[in-house]
């Protein structure tokens, strides 16, 4: 059950959109939609922004937007504002031999 | 409004017992389709979920801490626990109780940072 892969940094002008990769296999991300991402910034508890793959909860900005194809899922941030700077999580339902929950490794996201 | 607090030792000694609960309040834990989580990230470092459990008492593990965590629930107190057996200095994080749905982590906790140290 190794973490789902995300790039560990990400940057971008305010403004500007950028996309963080969340990699999975066919047992997590390629199998189901339960695919969410959280924002966190230092101190906090992580903020849920984007579930079963794409829906936005209520309050969260459609700034923020997701999507997957095949193992890979993305978060997309656009109009980049400096509020937007944080770590980003990824996570996904997971089955081998039962069913938990796996996160991936986190993407500081820096707006330069 | 629905809010979690995690409460327990701050400190565990290493090989021991590290027992959290966390106390539901503004809703029912026994709420149809509600998942009960613990989340932890060690220090400068990323998120891990731990277990599930329902209100019917059906629990979910990360496999490879299926062996040494119990997660259980007592809905006459609208509450849940968490055991971690055996720990060392890898399981010292902040520890978060989390509601579920459909395996996405809606309402969290504040966090309670638990340090296993002799």
């Amino acid at each position: 059950q190794s973490a789902l892969t995300q790039p560990p940094s990400a940057s971008g002008s305010p403004g500007q959109s950028v996309t963080i990769s969340c990699t999975g296999t066919g047992s997590d991300v390629g199998g189901y939609i339960y695919v969410s991402w959280y924002q966190q910034h230092p101190g906090k508890a992580p903020k849920l922004m984007i579930y079963d793959v794409s829906k936005r909860p209520s309050g969260i900005p459609d700034r923020f937007s997701g999507s997957k194809s095949g193992n890979t899922a993305s978060l997309t941030v656009s109009g980049l504002q400096a509020e937007d700077e944080a770590d980003y999580y990824c996570s996904s339902h997971a089955v081998t031999n039962s069913a938990y929950v796996i996160f991936g490794g986190g993407t500081k996201l820096t707006v330069l | 409004q629905l809010q979690l607090q995690e409460s327990g030792p701050g400190l565990v000694k290493p090989s021991e017992t590290l027992s959290l609960t966390c106390t539901v309040s503004g809703g029912s834990i026994s709420s149809v389709g509600s998942h009960w989580a613990w989340v932890r990230q060690p220090p400068g470092k990323g998120l891990e979920w731990i277990a599930s459990v329902y209100y019917s008492g059906t629990t979910y593990y990360k496999p490879s801490l299926k062996s040494r965590v119990t997660i259980s629930i007592d809905t006459s107190k609208n509450q849940y626990s968490l055991k971690v057996r055996s720990v060392t200095a890898a399981d010292t994080a902040v520890y978060y109780c989390t509601r579920e749905e459909a395996s996405t982590s809606f309402d969290w906790g504040q966090g309670t940072l638990v340090t296993v140290s002799s």
